[in-house]
């Protein structure tokens, strides 16, 4: 079970870049994928969810600016990154969320992460 | 959204000292409560789920205890290998969030 981000770089503020997660060992169909983010020397922020049915859910800072979306064919998640910012800047982390069951109730966890892909916005 | 509360930010310890960390939640979100530990250069490892289970190999000497807002993760006996930041993270909401992180170091 492994996730594999690419498509990081350095873009001007303003312009717009996507970034893919594929996934193997497992099918992105039947699971629920994330993106967390980490600026440089900080802490994590969580960004993105897209979960197997479809839905999704973005946090504050990134609504109207950042869309999450799947290809099923190609096991991959991907995040389209649109008016970027110089507080975009982090490196992103594609995760998978899973279902712990315990004591009659289900818990969401992140329980495999990719190696991060870097994003600079700077002019 | 929901916020989560970290305390302290870092902490200096020893080897074989207890440690303990708090997170503090903006509103009740019984125990769907997270930790997760992450070493410079590596992404983040879940450790414990719905407050206190740990994750499969994570060692007995970390625990987790709390519901509602308030939550606490313990190392009883600090080990090198623990020198980490570690994270809380809420699971209540269908917007995630994160504690700001606490660094245990030397």
């Amino acid at each position: 079970v492994q996730l594999v981000e690419s498509g990081g770089g350095l873009i001007q503020p303003g312009g717009s870049l996507t970034l893919s997660c594929t996934a193997s060992g497992f099918s992105v169909n039947a699971n629920s994928l994330t993106w967390v983010r980490q600026a440089p020397g900080k802490g994590l922020e969580w960004v993105s969810l897209i979960n197997s049915g479809g839905s999704i859910n973005n946090a504050d800072s990134v609504k109207g600016r950042f869309t999450i979306s799947k290809d099923t064919f190609k096991n991959t998640v991907y995040l389209q990154m649109n008016s970027l910012r110089a507080e975009d800047t982090a490196l992103y982390y594609c995760a998978r969320q899973i279902d712990y069951y315990d004591s009659g109730t289900y818990y969401s966890v992140f329980d495999v992460w990719g190696q991060g892909t870097m994003v600079s916005v700077s002019s | 959204d929901i916020q989560m509360t970290q305390s302290p930010s870092s902490l200096s310890a020893s080897v074989g000292d207890r440690v303990t960390i708090t997170c503090r939640a903006s509103q009740s979100i019984s125990r769907h409560l997270n930790w997760y530990q992450q070493k410079p250069g590596k992404a983040p490892q879940l450790l414990i789920y719905g407050a206190s289970t740990l994750v499969s190999g994570v060692p007995s000497r970390f625990s987790g205890s709390g519901s509602g807002t308030d939550f606490t993760l313990a190392i009883s006996s600090l080990q090198f290998e623990d020198f980490a930041t570690y994270y809380c993270q809420q699971s209540y909401s269908t917007v995630r969030t994160f504690g700001q992180g606490t660094k245990v170091e030397i």
